[in-house]
């Protein structure tokens, strides 16, 4: 199985400030055929299901604020926020496409400080 | 719009048994892979299992905490996704979701709980 490890746990960051996410998978999820990286990241507010915010690794969907971006290649992705805004506290998870099962990292709670 | 609904989640005694529905629109059914994906309270999302799409003959996978004990199985006529959850345990209880890649339901929660 693909483990997949974020960090930090949890991440206070002021407003206007930048948060980064970093989430490391134990395999390759870069599928040679068609040179995409099968790592998606979720954004979950309380009470919600998650949403997605940014698929092969560097996609940013439909909707999603230009603040919200992708990088990273292989084994090491990361998730930033250019400028946080209050309605961006939520939890957030990366997950691995590439093989089943398909996992996730645990989550990292993204916070005002 | 893709939409997802569940439902017949609920209270289950441990070792009973629940099935639970996913009404899917918006997409060609068929052509997707459909996942579960459920969430334990205050806890990580967790991957329970897949029916791979028409053209991967519908098998399924599973994760290695429910296998033999939770089936899934999809109806094309009625666009319809389900998952039979037997010899239920109280390590089940959370919330499940029925999911096409980046487009979740709002979730049933089911609690196994005497």
């Amino acid at each position: 199985d693909i483990v997949m490890t974020q960090s930090p746990d949890s991440l206070a960051v002021s407003l206007g400030e930048r948060a980064s996410i970093n989430c490391k998978s134990s395999q390759n999820v870069l599928y040679s055929s068609n040179n995409k990286n099968f790592l998606d990241w979720y954004q979950q507010k309380p009470g919600q299901p998650p949403k997605l915010l940014i698929s092969w690794a560097s996609t940013r969907e439909s909707g999603v604020p230009d603040r919200f971006s992708g990088s990273g290649s292989g084994t090491d992705f990361t998730l930033t926020i250019s400028s946080l805004q209050a309605e961006d506290v939520a939890v957030y998870y990366c997950q691995q496409y590439y093989s089943v099962p398909i996992t996730f990292g645990q989550g990292t709670k993204l916070e005002i400080k | 719009e893709v939409q997802l609904v569940e439902s017949g989640g609920g209270l289950v005694q441990p070792g009973g048994s629940l099935r639970l529905s996913c009404a899917a629109s918006g997409f060609t059914f068929s052509d997707h892979n459909m996942d579960w994906v459920r969430q334990a309270p205050g806890k990580g999302l967790e991957w329970v299992g897949r029916t791979r799409n028409q053209a991967n003959s519908y098998t399924t996978e599973y994760a290695a905490s429910v296998k033999g004990r939770f089936t899934i199985s999809r109806d094309g006529s009625k666009n319809s996704l389900y998952l039979q959850m037997n010899s239920l345990k109280t390590e089940d209880t959370a919330v499940y979701y029925c999911t096409r890649r980046g487009d979740w339901g709002q979730g049933t929660l089911v609690t196994v709980s005497s």
